[in-house]
């Protein structure tokens, strides 16, 4: 049984482009969540989607930062012209839903140029 | 009080030796909470879950004091792969989002 898997694990990108991240949650999970972790910090819950609906995104910047979860295919963390301060760890996690174990990917490692 | 505050250590001890982390939480309503590890540079991978008074599993033992609204992991017979960053979690109340500490650093020195 495949766990939460994330692509690409590192992403280099030059200020200004766009980050896509991907997430494909593990088998029989239908609850994605995003979290950043800086260096030296805690992970910082982003977005809390299920399919096709985001459900909580009050830890999403307003500005650059998107995420879907499409009825088909993996969850994706779009950030549209990346600054210096996005440089960070990406991770993923699911679960079955409520308030239970949520299981992570191994991340995606984003640096800004 | 932050949601959820822990020591950030490091906490360099010996093989074999006990050691415990404590961690405070603000919302008194909150009903669950759990432990993850943290190794460098790798995913959050869950370590206990505690829903009552508290959780053992092996030298690992997690322990709940509603009133005081902390949560403790203790850790006996320390080897030296028990290194990694500890993280306490707590679910928001009637929300799913998990607000993460910090995390409490463990070296286990040979």
């Amino acid at each position: 049984n495949a766990g939460v898997m994330q692509n690409p694990r590192h992403l280099v990108r030059r200020r200004g482009q766009e980050a896509r991240l991907r997430c494909s949650p593990m088998k029989g999970h239908s609850h994605v969540y995003w979290y950043r972790q800086l260096p030296e910090e805690g992970l910082k819950f982003m977005v809390y989607l299920q399919k096709e609906n985001i459900i909580d995104e009050s830890g999403m910047p307003k500005e650059r930062f998107s995420a879907e979860f499409p009825k088909e295919g993996p969850s994706i963390l779009r950030i549209q012209q990346v600054v210096r301060g996005d440089s960070a760890a990406y991770f993923c996690a699911s679960s079955s839903g409520g308030i239970g174990e949520q299981f992570f990917g191994p991340g995606t490692r984003l640096t800004v140029l | 009080r932050k949601e959820v505050e822990q020591d950030p250590g490091p906490f360099n001890v010996p093989e074999g030796a006990t050691v415990a982390f404590n961690c405070t939480y603000s919302n008194s309503a909150s009903q669950s909470f759990f432990w993850y590890r943290q190794d460098c540079r790798k995913e959050p991978k869950l370590l206990m879950s505690v829903y009552s008074s508290g959780n053992e599993d092996g030298r690992f033992t997690a322990q709940l004091n509603r009133a005081s609204q902390y949560i403790s992991l203790l850790i006996r017979d320390s080897k030296l792969s028990d290194s990694a960053t500890y993280l306490c979690v707590v679910p928001r109340p009637g929300n799913t989002p998990l607000v993460f500490g910090k995390g409490t650093r463990l070296s286990v020195i040979a």
